[in-house]
């Protein structure tokens, strides 16, 4: 079964600073997609970036990147300028392409906090 | 409606009754997931349906855990015999597909259950 781990329950950053988020992941699946979600108070999961695993280069959705490490079955997320409305819980989560794999797992999470 | 939508928000139950908790996905999206959040936790995988049928029930924790789709759009999750532990939010998502490329599930807001 594939698991997925975020080491850091918190974390928190000075506000326009930089920070990245760790996230590991187990699977003997060589084709999957792994995501980060962002879930604020109002308990909405939100998609913040996917990753396709067949694909090398490390996604981009413009403050947000990822550090896709296939080998190391690493998978962090930065967040550049950090803002205020960044602030939330961020989710690790993978999924599998066959058939039936329809399903997300998600790590326990990271609580971001970012301070003025 | 434009996402999707879950009631009621919240539920207070006592522990051993009965309680439905009801989803509404996004209109023309075929796949529909029910996970729960337990405090502190990420999501756990439910059940996942495709259509009227039950694609996926490997995550529904034991019989008194049950869901329809009836007619494919409206899903209900149905618990009976409600103990403290299921206290949690109750999250659903709903996608395009199933196919092997991939679909972005939208999640709805969720309903916090609290059984006392």
């Amino acid at each position: 079964a594939q698991t997925v781990t975020q080491s850091q329950p918190e974390m928190s950053v000075q506000e326009a600073e930089t920070v990245t988020l760790s996230c590991t992941y187990d699977t003997s699946e060589s084709d999957y997609y792994l995501f980060w979600y962002k879930q604020p108070p109002s308990r909405q999961m939100i998609l913040v970036i996917r990753q396709e695993a067949y694909k090398q280069q490390n996604a981009t959705e413009n403050r947000f990147s990822v550090n896709f490490q296939k080998a190391a079955k690493s998978f962090s997320l930065k967040i550049s300028d950090s803002q205020l409305g960044d602030a939330a819980m961020y989710f690790c989560a993978y999924r599998g392409v066959i058939q039936g794999a329809q399903k997300l797992v998600f790590g326990q999470g990271t609580r971001l906090t970012i301070n003025p | 409606g434009a996402g999707v939508s879950q009631t009621p928000s919240n539920k207070v139950t006592e522990k051993g009754k009965y309680v439905e908790l009801r989803c509404d996905p996004i209109s023309g999206h075929t796949a529909l997931y029910w996970y729960r959040q337990s405090l502190g936790q990420g999501p756990e995988f439910l059940i996942y349906f495709q259509g009227t049928g039950a694609a996926d029930d490997s995550g529904l924790p034991n019989d008194r855990f049950f869901a329809v789709r009836p007619e494919g759009s409206v899903s209900t999750l149905k618990i009976q015999r409600t103990e403290r532990g299921d206290s949690a939010v109750y999250l659903c998502a709903s996608s395009r597909g199933p196919t092997r490329t991939y679909n972005e599930q939208f999640f709805g807001p969720g309903t916090r259950l609290t059984v006392l």
